[in-house]
């Protein structure tokens, strides 16, 4: 069945320095999407990264890159030089695309230190 | 300006008194979602659409109804509210095709509080 897991409830890091959003997924379709997402405590969501089932090349969006090792179904994000701004939940999606279900997974929190 | 709208942002409403949560998409999406967050469960998918009349459930649509008769439009429908659809709701569109990367753009969300 699909599922999406982030094991990390919430986590801390220093401003300017790299940090490291754990995901992994679990999928029987050969073609998905991974995506991540950003909820500031304003509550808005935003869209950060996209990496697809084919892609062989990491994906990057300006200091977000998404680390993903097909075979051990992880897509973790890489946030570097991490910005005050950057305090926010981060959420892992997935969609099939066979049954085009998109489902997320329950958050990171991330709180970046001054 | 490319947007999703939702509407209403807050609502408090009786058990059993039937709701409309309105959403509306300017960008020609073909994919349109209904999500509920709670706390500590994440976004859990309530119903998808892949294009006009086509729909389907995801992982909670119990008590929950929705609609695609325009590609803008994907209200969803409480016909009998309980207070366990207490929740915030979010709405969210997206392209559906190869070579696009499918990432949602959200509505604001909707606070709902069923007593």
């Amino acid at each position: 069945a699909q599922k999406i897991t982030q094991t990390q409830p919430g986590m801390f890091v220093q401003e300017k320095e790299a940090v490291t959003l754990d995901c992994t997924y679990d999928t029987s379709d050969p073609s998905y999407g991974l995506f991540w997402y950003k909820q500031p405590s304003s509550g808005e969501m935003i869209f950060l990264i996209y990496q697809g089932s084919y892609d062989e090349q990491n994906a990057t969006e300006g200091r977000y890159s998404l680390n993903f090792q097909k075979a051990r179904k992880s897509a973790n994000l890489v946030i570097s030089a991490s910005q005050l701004g950057d305090s926010a939940m981060y959420f892992c999606a997935m969609r099939e695309g066979g049954t085009y279900k998109y489902i997320f997974g329950t958050g990171t929190r991330l709180k970046v230190l001054a | 300006e490319a947007q999703v709208t939702q509407n209403p942002r807050y609502l408090i409403t009786v058990t059993g008194k039937k709701l409309t949560v309105t959403c509306s998409q300017n960008m020609n999406h073909e994919y349109m979602s209904w999500y509920r967050q709670d706390p500590g469960l994440g976004l859990r998918q309530i119903y998808y659409s892949m294009n006009v009349e086509v729909t389907d459930k995801g992982d909670v649509p119990e008590g929950y109804k929705v609609s695609r008769k325009e590609k803008r439009n994907f209200p969803l429908i409480l016909e009998s509210p309980s207070p366990n659809q207490t929740s915030l709701y979010f709405c969210a569109s997206s392209f559906l095709g190869s070579g696009v990367s499918g990432g949602y753009t959200f509505g604001s969300g909707t606070r709902l509080t069923v007593v």
